[in-house]
């Protein structure tokens, strides 16, 4: 099974502030299988990032993804106020499906 | 626009068995992978379930292997999770979620709000 671990824990950070998010997995994703996602506090999880880079559609391009094998990374280029929440990165390369802990993204 | 609405919750004892459903609308349903993802409250996604568009294939999470079964009504547009042998670390907010492809071997496109399984006795 791959582990996901996320770094850091907690991101305090304020608007406008660029947030860069750690996503490290035990062995290497195969095909940069790899997604992220945002998650609030009362709702669903929404796809940001698939197949490492790709945006979802209808996000917006602060929003990146970056990274193979087994480092990660998630970039918000400019924070705004809807953007606090929590991330999680999760590897769809082979079963199980794993996610990491995530990352808590907080108003400093 | 994509909607999926999970339903069957509730508390039930260990040992006990439940049905969720999923009812999906807005995409195309039967050329869809499926999945069903868990969340225990304040931790953590799990992974539960998958099942490809045709039904034909399905994949399990090990800690429920052999007591949950996954499986889809294309004329219905739904997903369902029969969990028999409940256990008390499967309570959790269990979330339907559309595989972004025909396989499951993909990212999770849409989610559901999720329904609430408490197992307690």
């Amino acid at each position: 099974e791959i582990v996901l671990t996320q770094s850091p824990g907690t991101l305090s950070l304020s608007p406008g502030e660029r947030a860069t998010l750690s996503c490290r997995s035990s062995q290497s994703v195969a095909g940069r299988q790899l997604a992220w996602y945002q998650r609030k506090p009362g709702q669903a999880p929404r796809l940001l990032i698939y197949g490492a880079s790709n945006r979802a559609t209808g996000i917006p391009d602060r929003f990146s993804g970056s990274g193979s094998g087994t480092d990660f990374t998630l970039t918000i280029s400019r924070l705004e106020p809807e953007d606090f929440a929590v991330f999680f990165c999760q590897q769809y390369g082979s079963s199980p499906f794993t996610f990491g802990p995530g990352t808590k993204v907080d108003i400093k | 626009e994509v909607q999926l609405v999970e339903s069957g919750g509730g508390v039930v004892r260990p040992g006990g068995s439940l049905r969720l459903s999923c009812a999906a609308s807005g995409f195309n349903f039967d050329g869809s992978a499926m999945s069903w993802v868990r969340q225990v409250p304040g931790k953590g996604l799990e992974w539960v379930s998958s099942i490809n568009w045709n039904g034909g294939s399905t994949a399990y999470a090990d800690s429920v292997k052999g007591r949950f079964t996954i499986s889809r009504d294309d004329a219905q547009n739904s997903l369902y999770l029969q969990m028999n042998s409940l256990r008390g670390e499967d309570t959790a907010l269990y979330h339907c979620a559309r595989v972004g492809s025909s396989g499951y071997y993909s990212h999770f496109d849409s989610w559901g709000q999720g329904t609430l399984v408490t197992v307690s006795s």
